[in-house]
């Protein structure tokens, strides 16, 4: 069954501090995965997508890892800000398909 | 902002009523994705219309039916509603060809649906 795992459940760290967001996937056979970012009651607003060939890339403070082998993904947010308060939504596709299968998000608390 | 415009903003219902929700996509998009996502959820693929075409559907009942426009915009039509059908009902807009899922997909705010 395809599907997609993330870690911690939510998070809360104080203001300028780094963190990581974790993503596991059983999607098979993998096209792509994205980050989504989502405000409280909005749309969710797309960070990265990276497709099987890519293994890193970066959106401003934001930095995604992609390791295709284990099925792994990370998003790591450097310098947090009160804005960057949000779920945060890893994305997957498979090939030759339509659907995205998303994640349950991480819901990220930056304090001052 | 995204261009993704949605409408209405919020909507009560009861059940076994009949609810239509609007999907202005992007300038220069011709595919539109619907989600819902309940209440801590993800969001959880409805279906896909490209070129006024269905290409694509999840795991949801016919009574959840779909429509594209001419000029790329969509409705998403619920019949019979019950109570599990609260939730945020999202349409995503992205532009590309038949089966394609490499686009980057541009969401709408949302329509927040409350079934009673």
């Amino acid at each position: 069954k395809n599907q997609v795992e993330q870690s911690p459940q939510s998070l809360i760290i104080l203001e300028g501090k780094n963190c990581t967001l974790q993503c596991n996937y059983t999607v098979s056979p993998f096209s792509n995965l994205r980050w989504y970012k989502q405000d409280t009651g909005r749309g969710p607003v797309s960070l990265t997508i990276m497709t099987f060939s890519e293994n890193t890339k970066s959106n401003g403070r934001y930095t995604a890892t992609l390791d295709a082998d284990t099925k792994q993904s990370s998003l790591h947010i450097t310098a947090s800000q009160l804005s960057d308060s949000a779920s945060y939504i890893c994305v997957v596709s498979a090939q030759a398909g339509t659907a995205l299968i998303f994640g349950k998000g991480t819901t990220l608390s930056v304090s001052s | 902002e995204t261009g993704v415009t949605q409408s209405p903003t919020h909507l009560i219902k009861t059940r076994g009523q009949q609810v239509t929700l609007r999907c202005s996509s992007q300038s220069g998009h011709n595919t539109v994705s619907w989600y819902q996502q309940a209440l801590g959820q993800g969001p959880q693929f409805i279906f896909q219309y490209y070129r006024e075409e269905e290409n694509g559907r999840g795991n949801f009942p016919p009574r959840f039916s779909g429509l594209q426009f001419p000029n790329y915009s969509s409705e998403l039509n619920v019949n019979a509603l019950e109570l599990d059908d609260s939730a945020l009902y999202l349409c995503a807009s992205s532009s590309g060809s038949r089966g394609v899922n490499t686009d980057t997909q541009y969401f709408g705010p949302g329509t927040r649906l409350t079934v009673l």
